[in-house]
């Protein structure tokens, strides 16, 4: 089936940094979708993009749909420490009935 | 006024029982999910309903078994317990795939 990957793994930054994590499939994905999971919730979606080249931003967060339509990232500005977490991408299928969700990238903030 | 809401939020039980979990949603949405989340925090579909009738099933073991009395609920009964269905099992709903709202997960352990 598809399957998505998502790097860094994990990423402990310094309050105020800027931070990138992307997302990359060996297929084709027509939707992305990134959410974010804070400890102990379920996942709650930041945002979605429906269009290759497509770039989307909500608040702090960027997240653009690589032309390819086989990637995608996000980007935080100024992070803070509320947005520790993990964030993940998904991808919905061919069917358009499901989505796949890439393994997560920890995100860990120092004050 | 919780969206989605999941019943209990921990859950110990030991290997060869069986055990319900319950899923309810308030946002009148058509399509209800579960999902499994294992301790590398790797999200997967288990099951999809939309209006009672089951639309996915991603090669679960026929231990667990979803039921749908109405739209509003989705439950998941899993029988002869295992070590390995230790894990966070998250429900969801949505009325289209892109917009999904997570329940907040009921930790399973299994001794």
């Amino acid at each position: 089936g598809q399957q998505l990957n998502q790097s860094p793994q994990s990423m402990f930054i310094q309050e105020g940094e800027d931070v990138s994590m992307n997302c990359t499939s060996s297929s084709i994905f027509n939707t992305w979708l990134w959410y974010k999971q804070d400890p102990g919730e379920g996942p709650v979606l930041l945002i979605a993009l429906y269009k290759a080249g497509e770039l989307t931003s909500n608040g702090r967060l960027t997240a653009q749909f690589g032309i390819t339509r086989k990637d995608s990232f996000l980007n935080i500005s100024a992070s803070i420490p509320s947005d520790v977490g993990i964030y993940f991408c998904a991808g919905i299928n061919n069917a358009g009935n499901m989505l796949t969700f890439g393994g997560g990238t920890r995100l860990m903030v120092k004050p | 006024d919780t969206a989605v809401s999941q019943t209990p939020k921990y859950l110990v039980t030991q290997m060869g029982n069986d055990k319900s979990i319950k899923c309810e949603q308030n946002l009148g949405h058509d399509t209800m999910y579960w999902y499994k989340q294992d301790s590398k925090k790797f999200l997967k579909i288990m099951f999809s309903y939309n209006n009672k009738e089951l639309i996915i099933n991603e090669t679960v073991p026929n231990r667990f078994s979803p039921k749908s009395p109405d739209k509003a609920h989705l439950n998941l009964h899993i029988n002869s317990l295992e070590l390995g269905d230790s894990a966070v099992y998250f429900c969801a709903s949505s009325q289209e795939v892109n917009t999904q709202y997570f329940g907040p997960g009921t930790r399973l352990t299994v001794l």
